[in-house]
């Protein structure tokens, strides 16, 4: 499979539930990065992670942890959500490499998330 | 600091006219420049990019921008649309090796 995939593409949950979201890179990237859209609202930068490191945290609100256990790999643990998180949930990556000019994001489907 | 503008939330064209969707970008230095388009439910597909290589880029599916310094402008256009072309179109500036500064995003309609 090529691309940036992730999993599920839909996810309902109740504010209670824990779950977690699955990002892929198939493109030998360095940088993943998670990103919210909600409905008439700017895309939001969540997290940035470099060769598994995270390099940005945007004030995210801490019921939502992520993790990159490798520069394939990137989870968003959600847990005690609010219906207000309700959102598509976009993973993306890009080459990270610096001082180079084709830093193109590739981003993934996406997680349409509902809380409950 | 790095910004970038898109003057219009929403164009409506009809089929088989040209497009025009604006973006402004502020920048300290020379930047990254890109155009993505979203439809429904979907992620963000690159439609072109500017890495200070020529100033007119040619994208997927017939759409070009110009890159317009002494306007820090970057508008993406199309000589003709298509019924398929309607989405949502954001415009990006890079400012760095990890920061994206992502445009409020244009809605284009495309009107048989």
């Amino acid at each position: 499979e090529t691309g940036v995939t992730q999993t599920p593409r839909h996810l309902v949950m109740g504010m209670t539930n824990k779950k977690s979201l699955k990002c892929e890179q198939h493109l030998g990237h360095n940088a993943m990065y998670w990103y919210k859209q909600s409905a008439k609202k700017p895309l939001e930068l969540m997290f940035v992670y470099s060769l598994e490191e995270r390099v940005e945290n945007n004030s995210v609100p801490s019921r939502f942890s992520p993790e990159c256990p490798n520069s394939s790999h990137l989870f968003l643990h959600l847990h005690t959500l609010q219906p207000e998180d309700s959102a598509l949930y976009l993973c993306a990556s890009s080459p990270g490499l610096a001082g180079t000019d084709y830093n193109e994001q590739f981003f993934g489907p996406g997680t349409r998330l509902t809380v409950l | 600091a790095q910004s970038v503008t898109q003057l219009d939330s929403h164009v409506s064209v009809s089929e088989g006219t040209p497009v025009l969707l604006r973006c402004n970008y502020s920048s300290s230095y020379s930047p990254s420049l890109f155009w993505y388009v979203q439809h429904p439910n979907k992620g963000l597909q690159l439609l072109l990019k500017y890495t200070s290589a020529a100033t007119l880029v040619k994208g997927i599916n017939g759409f070009e921008a110009e890159f317009k310094k002494s306007e820090t402008s970057f508008h993406l256009t199309k000589p003709s649309a298509h019924m398929s072309d309607a989405a949502e179109y954001f415009c990006v500036v890079s400012s760095g090796t990890y920061k994206y500064i992502f445009g409020t995003g244009t809605r284009l309609k495309v009107l048989a």
